[in-house]
Formats: C-alpha cells, sequence, structure tokens
C-alpha cells in the first residue's frame, strides 16, 4: 500500500529565503505526483503535476522534482514571501484507478 | 469555467440526520472523488468514480453512498450521520477515467459540524 510522508510537519523561515520542502513514498511503482497548496479554510490548489517520465516541473518560483528510484519529491521555493506562507501538500498517482494519496502535509511561515 | 463547485459551504447536522453533498464540475471530467479532511489524519479517500454508472469505494467508505448519472454531479450521501462525520469534505475532478494520472483540481469545500 502506497503511503506519502512529508517532513517537516511545520516549517518558519525569514522572507527571502530559498527552501525546500520533502515529500516521501514507499511504492516507487508510482505514475505522476501533485504538489498542492492549501490557505487556511481554503480548498486545495494545485501547483505542479510531475509526470513519472519527468524529474523536474517548473512553475515561476516554483520547481519541483521526483527521484522514484530513491522514493523522494522535493519542491523548492526561491526568495520566498509572507505570501507563500501556507500548508503544502504532496499526492502520488498510484495503483489501476488513478486516486490520489496525500501526504498530511507542510505548514510554511514566511516571516517579514 | 466555474470548474468544481461544491454546496453547501457550511452545515450542522444533528446526529441520525442525512443529507446530501453536491459537487459539479463543468470540464467535462470522467474521474470524479470526494475525500475528507481531519486534523493530524490528512486527505482520505471516500468514494471515486471513473465514469458515468461506474463509483467504487475508497479508503473510508462507511456510512456515505454516492452515484453517477451523469458526467457532472457526483452527489455524497450522508444516511444517518454520526459526530465522527465532522469534517471538511473535498469534491476533486481530472481528466480521463481509469488508467489516467491528469492534474486533478479540487473544490473549495464544505465544512460539515454533526452534533
Amino acid at each position: 500500500k502506497q503511503e506519502v510522508t512529508q517532513i517537516p510537519a511545520a516549517l518558519s523561515v525569514p522572507e527571502g529565503e530559498n527552501l525546500v520542502l520533502n515529500c516521501s513514498f514507499t511504492d516507487s511503482a508510482i505514475y505522476n505526483l501533485q504538489w498542492f497548496r492549501q490557505d487556511p479554510g481554503k480548498g486545495l490548489t494545485s501547483l505542479l503535476l510531475i509526470q513519472s517520465s519527468q524529474r523536474e516541473q517548473t512553475s515561476g518560483r516554483l520547481n519541483a522534482s521526483l527521484d522514484k528510484s530513491s522514493g523522494r519529491s522535493t519542491l523548492y521555493i526561491a526568495a520566498s514571501q509572507p505570501g507563500d506562507s501556507a500548508t503544502y501538500l504532496c499526492a502520488a498517482y498510484g495503483g489501476s484507478q488513478g486516486n490520489l494519496i496525500f501526504g498530511k502535509g507542510t505548514k510554511l511561515s514566511v516571516k517579514p | 469555467n466555474a470548474g468544481v463547485t461544491q454546496t453547501p459551504k457550511f452545515q450542522v447536522l444533528k446526529t441520525g440526520q442525512s443529507m446530501t453533498l453536491q459537487c459539479a464540475q463543468d470540464m467535462n471530467h470522467e474521474y470524479m472523488s470526494w475525500y475528507r479532511q481531519d486534523p493530524g489524519m490528512g486527505l482520505r479517500l471516500i468514494h471515486y468514480s471513473v465514469g458515468a454508472g461506474i463509483t467504487d469505494q475508497g479508503e473510508v467508505p462507511n456510512g456515505y453512498n454516492v452515484s453517477r448519472s451523469t458526467t457532472e454531479d457526483f452527489p455524497l450521501r450522508l444516511l444517518s450521520a454520526a459526530p465522527s462525520q465532522t469534517s471538511v469534505y473535498f469534491c476533486a475532478s481530472r481528466q480521463g477515467g481509469s488508467n489516467t494520472y491528469n492534474e486533478q483540481f479540487f473544490g473549495p469545500g464544505t465544512r460539515l459540524t454533526v452534533l
């Protein structure tokens, strides 16, 4: 059974710092992996989808990597801003039905 | 496109009451799903559908029913609400049925409290 873990559960950084959020998964036979952002009391906003054949995907200040052999994905945020404060969730696609399995998230706080 | 829409935004029920959470999408997506989000538990899959007329159970299906009569709508029914069903419920959809792994889009959620 696929399990997704995100460490740390919470992270606080000063504005302007570059940071990395980590995601690990137990079954390397994943298809794709998706990163989301969730603001308090809101729904999930899709940030990046990494296809299983890709190693990286970029959108603006965000860069996500995928290493299936080690069971890891990272989300790199460059030049962090207070507006980046949110909970970041990673989710792995597994199985024949295309269901997403979620980690519990990393709560990011960027201090001005 | 409105994307994925959910109604109501908030709901309070008494134990034993039934209700239906509505979910609709206007992107012609084959796949739709329901998740619940609880503190410390993350998001867990309740039920999903890979196309109209096809539904299946996820990780935590007990106490919930679904049906998929159209591509656009995927309602979630609570048969007899229990306090353990107090949660935030999210509906999601993506293009493609089974064996596809496209980007998934989420609705804004329904906050349900069962007293």
